[in-house]
């Protein structure tokens, strides 16, 4: 079956560039998600890809697709405290539009 | 803000109670989905409502029952809850199942305490 994997932690200085990782099995997923969940909070989509796409951005993210290699890359420029959150990479399995979600990515910001 | 709305946003119930999650959305939305999530991990999808109909029962005990009165309500009726069920219920909708280049939209969120 499908499978979404993420690197659980991610730790950077306030300021810097913050790159999230993801890989992902099903060939076949059309579009590729990035959600944000603060503490307490629900999920909040941040943007997403099509996947005949290499590139997308959307003022501080750029999110990266490799597609020969099944990987995606969300990047967040001038990383603020206001970044840290759970991070969750998904795909749409092909039939009936079930999420397939990574484990996320907790990122810290210090200041 | 969201525009998916759940109510209420704590419940703490205990083990005999009756209780339902409520969730709502306006966009025109004609598919709604239940999620359970315990911290720190991912949703884990429970139902899916494709028109109104049920579409998806991912195999949920029965003291989960889900409903959906008309295209902009989703409700989940809970009876007889184990401890292990207290988690954050999120509710999301769609534009259909069917266009994956419709994301889903999600609500804050129920977080669920059963005594």
């Amino acid at each position: 079956g499908e499978d979404v994997e993420q690197s659980l932690f991610l730790s950077v200085r306030e300021g810097d560039s913050s790159v999230i990782n993801c890989t992902y099995t099903d060939s076949s997923s059309t579009y590729l998600y990035w959600y944000k969940q603060e503490p307490g909070a629900g999920l909040q989509l941040l943007t997403y890809i099509f996947s005949n796409m290499d590139m997308k951005q959307d003022q501080r993210l750029t999110v990266l697709l490799n597609k020969k290699d099944k990987h995606l890359s969300l990047r967040i420029a001038d990383t603020q405290t206001g970044d840290s959150a759970i991070y969750f990479c998904a795909e749409i399995e092909n039939q009936g539009g079930k999420l397939i979600f990574g484990q996320g990515t907790e990122l810290s910001v210090k200041p | 803000d969201t525009e998916v709305t759940q109510t209420p946003k704590h419940l703490v119930m205990g083990m005999t109670n009756k209780k339902s999650l409520k969730c709502e959305q306006h966009m025109g939305h004609r598919a709604m989905y239940w999620y359970k999530q315990k911290a720190k991990k991912p949703p884990e999808l429970m139902f899916v409502y494709s028109y109104e109909k049920l579409s998806i029962n991912e195999s949920v005990p029965s003291r989960f029952s889900p409903e959906c009165p008309n295209s902009s309500l989703l409700n989940l009726h809970l009876h007889a809850l184990q401890p292990e069920d207290s988690a954050l219920y999120l509710c999301a909708s769609s534009r259909e199942i069917q266009n994956s280049n419709q994301p889903q939209h999600f609500g804050d969120g129920t977080r669920l305490s059963i005594l």
